[in-house]
């Protein structure tokens, strides 16, 4: 089945500082979700973004499907940004069409 | 329009005990999932359904099995707990393949 793998795994910022996740997968999607994992464990949709660019206030998301990547940006980073953010995947055919497959996730951990 | 609805949200078990969790969505959804997610791990697809009347296997399917009882529900049952099933589970729907999915609350179940 299609391959996720998210970098970096864990990310320490001070409030205010911008960053960058990244979800690699290993073949063409059908899919691709950003999530926020907040503290209680809830999953919150950030992005549905197969392909192209997609901003959503101080979040942003590009997937560059032809490379087989996608990049979720955070900018002046929160401390209710904390949590973690997984990339989904569902592939296009195959045995991974129609399920959503998940990175391992990035931990970030933002102090005031 | 409550989404994505699991019951119940807490369960204790002890070993060999059977029980069944519960999940209704409200928003006309033909696909429905079941996810398990293990402490630092991102999540794992147990069981899925692509429209009434139809399910498959995941990638961690043993161990439990799954009913589509009609369009709106998708219930987990775990015939005989074990303690490698301690888990949260996830229960998620979408339109149908290739878009959006949409996540219930979760359901900590421990087996002792």
């Amino acid at each position: 089945g299609i391959q996720v793998e998210q970098s970096p795994p864990d990310l320490i910022l001070q409030e205010g500082a911008n960053s960058t996740l990244r979800c690699n997968f290993s073949d063409s999607v059908n899919n691709l979700q950003w999530f926020h994992q907040n503290p209680w464990g809830q999953l919150i949709n950030l992005f549905y973004i197969p392909s192209g660019t997609k901003q959503n206030g101080r979040l942003s998301a590009t997937t560059v499907a032809t490379e087989r990547y996608s990049l979720l940006y955070i900018s002046s980073s929160q401390t209710t940004d904390s949590g973690v953010y997984f990339c989904a995947v569902e592939g296009l055919g195959g045995t991974s069409y129609g399920k959503l497959t998940f990175g391992q996730g990035t931990i970030l951990t933002v102090h005031p | 329009n409550a989404g994505v609805t699991q019951t119940p949200k807490f369960q204790v078990l002890k070993t060999g005990q059977s029980m069944t969790l519960q999940c209704a969505q409200d928003m006309n959804h033909n696909s429905m999932y079941w996810y398990r997610q293990d402490p630092g791990m991102g999540l794992r697809l147990i069981y899925y359904s692509a429209s009434e009347g139809t399910t498959d296997k995941g990638e961690v399917p043993n161990g439990y099995n799954v009913s589509r009882l009609n369009k709106r529900e998708f219930s987990l049952r775990l015939e005989s707990a074990a303690p490698s099933q301690t888990s949260v589970y996830f229960c998620a729907s979408s339109s149908r393949e290739g878009t959006e999915a949409f996540f219930g609350q979760g359901t900590r179940l421990t087996v002792v």
